[in-house]
């Protein structure tokens, strides 16, 4: 069973440029969440995305997008970054609703805003 | 809205021995899940272990073990045993609702040592 991939690993750009990264989801997972986690500090929700549609945003704005593709994986863009867009990006897949409600988290991008 | 809350930054333990990390949350639910995640130094974000709040029943995952007080509020971790392994960020979140957003604690570093 392949687990939650995350892609790149790394990623350095400048102010006011965009930025897409890509998430696919554990076998089987048919729900993705987004998070953010700053520097030293705890997760914080983006977006959720259920069955291609967005299922719940958090407080973040509208230059923050994503994207749920028919095999269930995910893509989050960003336009014109900002120097605190730079932090940790985690994808979280969750199985079909009605099984255990836990998120299985990939190994995140990091992204650093210069 | 809900938060989490914990409240030690930064902990130390000698291996073999146990530790508590503490967690409190506010929210005006009934029914909701309280997990503990740890994420090591390669960062990624592993389930330590789980609650429902509606199970009076304290959760026990081999080492790990929860104090799940629901009219306190509070939610703490217990690690017996610790093993250098353990070294890691350990963050307390919430989830109100099955496949909704894990809302994260600032998270504990803790550090085993030999």
């Amino acid at each position: 069973e392949t687990g939650v991939t995350q892609s790149p690993t790394h990623l350095i750009k400048t102010r006011g440029q965009q930025v897409t990264l890509r998430c696919s989801s554990q076998s089987g997972h048919n729900t993705v969440s987004w998070y953010q986690q700053a520097l030293g500090q705890g997760p914080q929700f983006i977006f959720q995305y259920y069955r291609e549609e967005e299922n719940g945003r958090g407080n973040f704005p509208p230059r923050f997008s994503g994207l749920q593709f028919p095999n269930y994986s995910s893509e989050l863009n960003v336009n014109a970054l900002e120097l605190d867009d730079s932090a940790l990006y985690l994808c979280a897949s969750s199985p079909p609703r009605g099984a255990i409600d836990e998120q299985f988290f990939g190994p995140g991008t990091r992204l650093t805003v210069l | 809205a809900q938060t989490v809350t914990q409240s030690q930054p930064e902990m130390s333990v000698q291996e073999a021995e146990t530790v508590t990390l503490s967690c409190t949350y506010d929210t005006s639910e009934n029914n909701y899940y309280l997990f503990w995640y740890k994420q090591p130094p390669s960062r990624q974000m592993i389930l330590v272990i789980r609650q429902e709040a509606y199970k009076q029943q304290n959760a026990t995952e081999n080492r790990f073990s929860v104090n799940f007080q629901k009219a306190a509020k509070s939610f703490s971790l217990k690690i017996s045993d610790s093993q250098l392994g353990d070294t890691a960020m350990y963050f307390c979140a919430f989830l109100y609702n099955q496949g909704g957003k894990l809302i994260f604690g600032q998270g504990t570093e803790l550090s085993v040592k030999p």
